[in-house]
């Protein structure tokens, strides 16, 4: 069935450290996929999204790296800072299909 | 640009006591979406709406739970007869237009089932 998994469930980084947060998807017709970040006690802000016609993308201090043939999604933080600790979620959309399916999770802690 | 809003916040009910949720989407969203969110776990869909149709309820418990979102007012989450199985996280997303939309979250409402 349709899945959306993370490698590991808690990362810990030092302040002014790059960090990546790894995704996997077993669903070969995912056509969208989005990284948010949850801070305690909030809901799921955006943080950066990449189609599948992509396998990199950028945004501010943040990169979106895809690749299917391993359905891999990555989420790269460059220099850390405090207020990147949070939990991080990859989430996947298919065509035609509106809901979101989320992965479990990454806790990002940053080592000041 | 007020964005998603959520009421109320903190939600307490006994067992078999009804639960009533609120969304209010962003202004110019017509699509809305319910998700829940057990203790650190990922959100899970449960329904998806847009003015007074439900789209897609393949998330939704077949028993208890119902969603609305009438053509005036903020949509419902309505949960009947609650347990406790019920505590979690309930939050809303509202969206613009469909598929490839950014979704944007609500604060959420935190159910507890005493």
């Amino acid at each position: 069935g349709e899945s959306v998994g993370l490698h590991l469930p808690t990362l810990s980084v030092q302040e002014g450290d790059n960090s990546i947060i790894n995704c996997a998807y077993s669903n070969s017709a995912s056509d969208y996929f989005i990284w948010y970040k949850q801070e305690s006690g909030k809901g799921p802000q955006f943080i950066i999204d990449i189609r599948s016609n992509m396998d990199k993308r950028q945004g501010q201090r943040v990169t979106v790296l895809l690749n299917k043939t391993v359905k891999h999604l990555s989420l790269q933080i460059a220099a850390t800072q405090p207020g990147d600790s949070a939990v991080y979620f990859c989430a996947e959309i298919n065509r035609g299909n509106e809901k979101l399916t989320f992965g479990t999770g990454t806790r990002l802690t940053i080592i000041p | 640009n007020a964005g998603v809003m959520q009421n109320p916040r903190h939600l307490v009910r006994r067992r078999g006591q009804e639960a009533r949720l609120r969304c209010s989407p962003m202004k110019g969203h017509s699509h809305v979406y319910w998700y829940r969110q057990l203790p650190e776990e990922g959100l899970k869909f449960m329904v998806y709406l847009q003015k007074e149709n439900i789209i897609d309820e393949s998330g939704m418990p077949k028993e208890r739970f119902s969603a609305e979102f009438p053509k005036e007012g903020p949509s419902i989450l309505r949960i009947q007869q609650v347990v406790r199985g019920d505590s979690a996280a309930y939050f809303c997303a509202s969206s613009q237009t469909t598929l490839d939309s950014e979704q944007y979250f609500g604060p959420g409402t935190r159910l507890t089932v005493t």
